[in-house]
């Protein structure tokens, strides 16, 4: 079946506009997971939703950031007010459960997103 | 304090060489282990992971991973390496704190010259 899949490719932004960035996860799969990737470095854990329970977003540097998950399916991160620090790509994931961490994430091809 | 540590940021490997990619974790309790690659502009794939039982996992390919209780190792290994093979790999373990995170590893290039 279908992948994880991410929309837009690439966003080239404006400092001080808003952007939003979406992620369409595997069917069937109730875990979703956004990460954020800055150039050549490690993945950086912004927020994580699990079926109708209230999203973990401990990983939000900043109050510009947001999040939502429609209907248990398609996310939409939302970064109002953008930064030249908010440019990196950022990565969507789902897996089926978090099964005590065990699930296997499987991650959408990112949204590059540079601020100008 | 939990970790996962990739000691090479890069790795060269000649073509038809074996090639290791090495990390080490420190986490309590039985990790669960993972490895991913990821290509160039392209998001990161699961090539294997390490949950229970045997010690030695086969993954996508061609991959193997042999996890080291007493060593706290994870390493990624392939007997013969390709061109094709380069690419930034990641490893990371299940956060023991959480049902559902992963501490993840900064990564470690992997360049395969012909």
């Amino acid at each position: 079946g279908a992948g994880v899949s991410q929309s837009p490719s690439n966003k080239v932004t404006e400092k001080g506009k808003d952007v939003e960035l979406r992620c369409d996860p595997i069917s069937g799969h109730t875990a979703l997971y956004w990460y954020r990737q800055s150039l050549g470095q490690g993945l950086e854990f912004l927020i994580y939703f699990q079926g109708n329970s209230a999203p973990d977003k401990s990983g939000l540097p900043s109050d510009r950031f947001s999040a939502e998950r429609t209907g248990g399916s398609v996310s939409t991160l939302t970064i109002q007010r953008t930064q030249q620090e908010d440019s990196a790509v950022y990565l969507c994931a789902s897996s089926l459960a978090p099964r005590g961490g065990a699930d296997t994430q499987y991650f959408g091809p990112g949204t590059r997103l540079t601020v100008l | 304090a939990q970790s996962v540590a990739q000691p090479e940021d890069q790795v060269n490997v000649a073509e038809g060489n074996p090639l290791t990619v090495k990390c080490t974790y420190s986490v309590s309790g039985n990790p669960y282990l993972f490895w991913y690659v990821q290509y160039p502009n392209r998001g990161l794939q699961f090539l294997l992971k390490y949950i229970t039982g045997d010690n030695l996992v086969k993954g996508s390919y061609g991959f193997e991973a042999e996890f080291n209780k007493s060593q706290t190792s994870f390493h990624l290994k392939k007997p013969s390496a390709l061109v094709s093979d380069s690419a930034l790999y990641f490893c990371a373990v299940r956060d023991m704190d959480s049902n559902y995170q992963l501490i993840w590893g900064a990564g470690t290039k992997l360049i395969i010259k012909p």
